[in-house]
């Protein structure tokens, strides 16, 4: 089963604009990682959010957390064409080893 | 190179055979997962492996699925008498502490026709 649904599904944007995506989960969590997937690739690992921290910033991203919303949200800045993939979120619960992910934006940049 | 090596990257098989992937971490990591992927769908959670030790599997991982890892190194995904439905891209990561994130491989891209 999967833990969090994101939203929008799919997100198509011209070159330079910004790119926000968001994430709900459903349980509690120790915390939330942001993974990018190249078409027919493995996931990279993008940018780590914990539990008690509320935001957090990786060069042209933006990470947010509301634990009281249970939700999360990714902001890309002044995309490129080459971040075009899939995006991610996944949660790493209290007392389990392993990641849950959602069900991925596809993010579309037109040069 | 993501520092994990899956093999084989492709593999189309006919239903009924089995077949055999296997991931090989460039570095050591104590605990090393297998995800599987269908198309438009985030990775589902398949069994991860503490060392050699297996820890958990998740339903999805009938009986005619199997994994090792003998040396706590390694690992290979065995699937028996495949079906159609077992089409899909099975994930290797690895990792020291969950909380720091995963490195996946390339994943094998499974056909059953």
């Amino acid at each position: 089963s999967q833990q969090g649904e994101e939203d929008p599904q799919a997100l198509s944007i011209q070159e330079g604009e910004n790119a926000t995506m968001n994430c709900s989960y459903k349980t509690s969590i120790n915390n939330l990682q942001w993974y990018r997937q190249n078409s027919g690739r493995g996931l990279v690992h993008l940018i780590l959010i914990r539990s008690n921290e509320r935001e957090k910033h990786s060069g042209r991203l933006r990470v947010t957390l509301d634990t009281s919303k249970k939700s999360s949200s990714l902001l890309i800045t002044a995309s490129r064409a080459a971040d075009t993939a899939s995006y991610f979120c996944a949660t790493d619960r209290y007392n389990t080893d392993k990641l849950i992910f959602g069900t991925g934006t596809r993010l579309q940049v037109f040069p | 190179d993501t520092g994990v090596s899956q093999n084989p990257r492709h593999k189309i098989t006919k239903r009924g055979q089995n077949v055999t992937f296997r991931c090989d971490p460039i570095s050591e990591h104590n605990r090393l997962y297998w995800y599987r992927q269908t198309l438009g769908q985030g990775p589902e959670f398949l069994t991860y492996f503490q060392n050699e030790a297996q820890l958990e599997k998740s339903r999805l991982l009938s009986d005619r699925f199997s994994a090792e890892r003998p040396k706590g190194s390694f690992s290979t995904l065995e699937i028996q008498r495949t079906e159609q439905g077992d089409s899909a891209m099975y994930l290797c990561a690895v990792t020291t502490d969950t909380s720091n994130g995963y490195t996946f491989g390339s994943g094998t891209r499974l056909t059953v026709v």
